[in-house]
């Protein structure tokens, strides 16, 4: 099976404008979680997706928005950027979001805010 | 609330010898935990996971970890380093969502690991 994959992988953007970053799962993987990965607050739950649903959701600002489609393939948006935006950010899919199942991650986009 | 707490920011082995990375959780309940690691440029590969079947668990890699519950920790081991195991490493503790019941997953802060010839 492939893996998750993300697009783009890199990406260099301006202050105020907005970004969509894409997610393809794991083929018949439904859930899909986003993190956010900077070297001062290290891995950070964003959300995640099941059947097209938002099921639980961090403690981010409302700037950060996502969806999921039929085919369970992903998209977050960020709006109205800032510098602290820039991080990596990593998709990961798992069979149904149980506590037990094992996430399995994309390489993460690399969003650069200047 | 779930934490992860990991000891260690940076550990440096020489290769051959043996590998502990330190962790100590908090969870209101019997959680699920997971060692990943992520290699440079690369995505979170996991380990191993333990999901209450057994305290010893065996991973990828010849590596294990132990759950301890008096202690709430979760060491990660491997008898003898080898210089591919150079990476970042993170304890994570699965936690259900408090309103849809499923899980979401708290990372601690990494240990660098550090193998040198």
């Amino acid at each position: 099976k492939a893996g998750v994959t993300q697009t783009p992988r890199y990406l260099i953007k301006t202050r105020g404008q907005q970004v969509t970053l894409s997610c393809s799962p794991i083929s018949g993987h439904r859930s899909v979680s986003w993190y956010q990965q900077t070297p001062g607050q290290g891995l950070q739950f964003l959300f995640e997706y099941f059947s097209e649903t938002q099921r639980n959701k961090g403690n981010f600002p409302g700037r950060f928005s996502g969806r999921q489609f039929s085919n369970s393939r992903s998209e977050m948006n960020v709006s109205t950027l800032e510098l602290g935006d820039s991080a990596l950010y990593l998709c990961a899919s798992s069979d149904s979001g149980r506590a037990t199942d094992t996430q399995y991650f994309g390489p993460g986009t690399r969003l650069t805010v200047l | 609330a779930q934490s992860v707490t990991q000891l260690d920011s940076h550990v440096s082995v020489s290769e051959g010898t043996p590998v502990l990375l330190r962790c100590n959780y908090s969870s209101s309940y019997s959680p699920s935990l997971f060692w990943y690691v992520q290699h440079p440029n690369k995505g979170l590969q996991r380990l191993l996971k333990y999901t209450s079947a057994a305290t010893l668990v065996k991973g990828i890699n010849g590596f294990e970890a132990e759950f301890k519950k008096s202690e709430t920790s979760f060491h990660l081991t491997k008898p003898s380093a080898h210089m591919s195991d150079a990476a970042e490493y993170f304890c994570v503790v699965s936690r259900r969502g408090t309103d849809s019941g499923y899980s979401t997953l708290t990372f601690g802060k990494g240990t660098m690991l550090l193998v040198s010839p």
